[in-house]
């Protein structure tokens, strides 16, 4: 079974640009969090969606913003770009929603803000 | 959520047995124990996660204390790939249910 995959792997940006980054979460998993990675803060939640509603959102600017389509696949958006949104992103899928559930991870979307 | 301790580093030779710790003396009678590691420059990777009773998988084998204030993360033949940073993660049922991680274990594995 192909694991969670994540386009694009790598990305420079300008500050004030906006990104789109897409993730295709595990078939048949109907969950999928997005969270970003920065030595400086560890991991840190941004949102899950599941069944194409956001069930949960973390503690970041209106900036940040998702969505899930019906087949489950999903992509977060960043608009006006700031040099502090350098980042690995990484997504994760799991086939429902709840603690009693893992999450699987892709390997992430590499975001350089210059 | 409940806070977790592990310690900052252990170190293990090739193929011999593991035992990582974890106490979560707060956790709530609905959190699950879930473990995860990270290898350099990869993303997080599940590893396994319980409840109450001991679990297995073909990773390895959670043993989690009869009063749930703390587990063990086993593995039972440490490889090189086995080198990363273990986290152990309460989860509350109903809760926010998002991954957080601390600051975990550094295990590294020695050829």
């Amino acid at each position: 079974k192909a694991g969670v995959t994540q386009t694009p792997r790598y990305l420079i940006k300008t500050r004030g640009q906006q990104v789109t980054l897409s993730c295709s979460p595990i078939s048949g998993h109907r969950s999928v969090s997005w969270y970003q990675q920065t030595p400086g803060q560890g991991l840190q939640f941004l949102f899950e969606y599941f069944s194409e509603t956001q069930r949960n959102k973390g503690n970041f600017p209106g900036r940040f913003s998702g969505r899930q389509f019906s087949n489950s696949r999903s992509e977060m958006n960043v608009s006006t770009l700031e040099l502090g949104d350098s980042a690995l992103y990484l997504c994760a899928s799991s086939w429902g929603t709840g603690a009693s559930y893992e999450q699987y991870f892709g390997p992430g979307t590499r975001l350089t803000v210059t | 959520d409940a806070k977790t301790t592990q310690p900052n580093s252990m170190e293990s030779n090739e193929e011999e047995p593991v035992h990582l710790p974890c106490n979560h003396s707060t956790i709530s009678g609905t959190d699950y124990i879930h473990w995860y590691r990270q290898l350099p420059s990869q993303g997080p990777e599940y590893v396994i996660h319980g409840l109450t009773s001991n679990v297995n998988n073909r990773m390895a084998s959670l043993a989690i204390a009869e009063d749930r204030k703390s587990s063990t993360l086993i593995l039972h033949r440490a490889t090189l790939r086995d080198a990363a940073v273990y986290y152990c993660i309460p989860l509350t049922q109903g809760g926010s249910e998002k991954l957080v991680f601390g600051k975990g274990t550094k295990l590294t594995v020695n050829p």
